[in-house]
Order: C-alpha cells, then structure tokens, then sequence
C-alpha cells in the first residue's frame, strides 16, 4: 500500500565517512518524518518537515541533518558517521490535513546503519 | 505535554489464545488514538485508529475503544495467530489547529511473540 522507499536498506560503514540515507514517497505528502529506532525499539522524532524548503528537528537530539528541496524526496545526512550512530532509521509521510485519513503515517521499511 | 504509556513487553502467547496490550495516554484537548504494527523487517503500518470518545476501531480482528474517563486505548484481539508476531505501538496525535501540529506521540513498543 504505501509508496515509501528508503535505501540502502543496510549499510556498514567505517568511522568518520559521510553517508547519505535516501527516502522518496510517490504520493505527492508534503509532511515527512524521520525516526530513530533504538534496539529495544522505542521511536524517536529526529527531524520532520511540513514542505519544500521547511525542516525542523524533532523530539531527539541527533547530528545528522536534513533537506527538502522536493516534495518527494527527504534526505537525511551523517557528516562524520560514528559507532553512537548505529540505529535503524524510519522515514515516514503524511499528507492528510484532518478529516478520516488524519494521524495515518506511511513508513518506509528502513535503513539499518552499522558504523564500525 | 503528550505522552503514551503502554504494557512493557515482551508479550508470548500460544496460537489462539486471547491478546491484550494495554495503553495509556496523557493529552491536552482532544487527541485521536491509535495502534500501528511493525511486523520483522518492515515499517509501521496503522493497524486501527479513533479519533473521538468511545469509537472503536478495528482491522484483522484486532479492537481497541477509546476511553477518555480512564484514558485508554487498550488494544484487543479474541484469538491470535502465528502471523501477529510483531512489535506493536500506541500513538495519540492533538487534531490539527492553527499551529498545525502534525506529529504522533509513540508509546516504546510491545514486542509480541505468538507460538504454534
């Protein structure tokens, strides 16, 4: 049902890199989320977005940052990835105001970073 | 401000058996309610939601009421099967206004394990 990608799906990387962690949705959202999952699964709201060329950083702290130059696609970047930064991450979106489909969050199936 | 809290897991129960995850909540206003699952390897999906006072929502044989005299959202299901093994959540969200808050609040997860 829900036209979320993220990729890569797992990536293992060595200390220090910069990554890129790609999530596009094909249903024309304009508000879209990422989440950090911890091993004992608890989510947390890193950034959100409600448009092109709006961000915001969510609940956690976190050093990565984020982009929204097209509705369609939200990229989350690690500048300098470290061991703390091992997680899975969830990009998630929404584009209904209010009304029968409010609070209805499509997620993608994740990204599984491993820094090394 | 918002909160979820919701039965520490995990949760193992045989095939058939009758499942309850219980759930919580502490908001402002009026919030709608909601249970989303995270089968291995995937995304969130929403599995039922509620957005007013004593509505029930329900999918797969899944139930849960929205109670605002107890605040609660306790989710249900009569007979479970192998195939609900996963992580499920409880999520509230304040209906949108003028500030346009667009955010769900998570509980940390129940992990279910449904044995033959």
């Amino acid at each position: 049902e829900a036209d979320i990608y993220q990729t890569p799906r797992y990536l293992v990387i060595g200390t220090g890199k910069k990554i890129t962690l790609e999530c596009s949705q094909t249903m024309g959202h304009d508000k879209m989320y990422w989440y950090q999952q911890d091993p004992g699964m608890e989510l947390h709201l890193i950034h959100y977005s409600y448009g092109v060329n709006s961000t915001e950083k969510g609940d956690l702290s976190s050093e990565s940052t984020v982009s929204r130059i097209r509705t369609e696609h939200f990229p989350l970047t690690l500048e300098s990835a470290r061991p703390s930064h091992t997680s899975q991450y969830l990009c998630a979106s929404t584009g209904i105001g209010g009304g029968a489909g409010f609070g209805k969050q499509y997620f993608g199936p994740g990204t599984r970073l491993t820094v090394t | 401000g918002n909160s979820v809290t919701q039965m520490e897991g995990p949760v193992t129960l045989s095939e058939e058996a009758f499942l309850t995850i219980n759930c919580t909540y502490t908001a402002t206003g009026y919030p709608s309610l909601f249970w989303y699952v995270q089968y291995p390897g995937e995304g969130l999906q929403l599995l039922l939601k509620a957005t007013k006072a004593d509505d029930k929502g329900s999918n797969k044989g899944f139930e849960a009421t929205y109670r605002k005299e107890t605040t609660s959202f306790h989710l249900e299901k009569g007979s479970v099967q192998v195939s609900d093994s996963a992580v499920y959540f409880c999520a509230l969200s304040d209906q949108p206004s003028g500030g346009s808050n667009y955010k769900l609040t998570f509980g940390k997860g129940t992990l279910l394990t449904v044995n033959p």
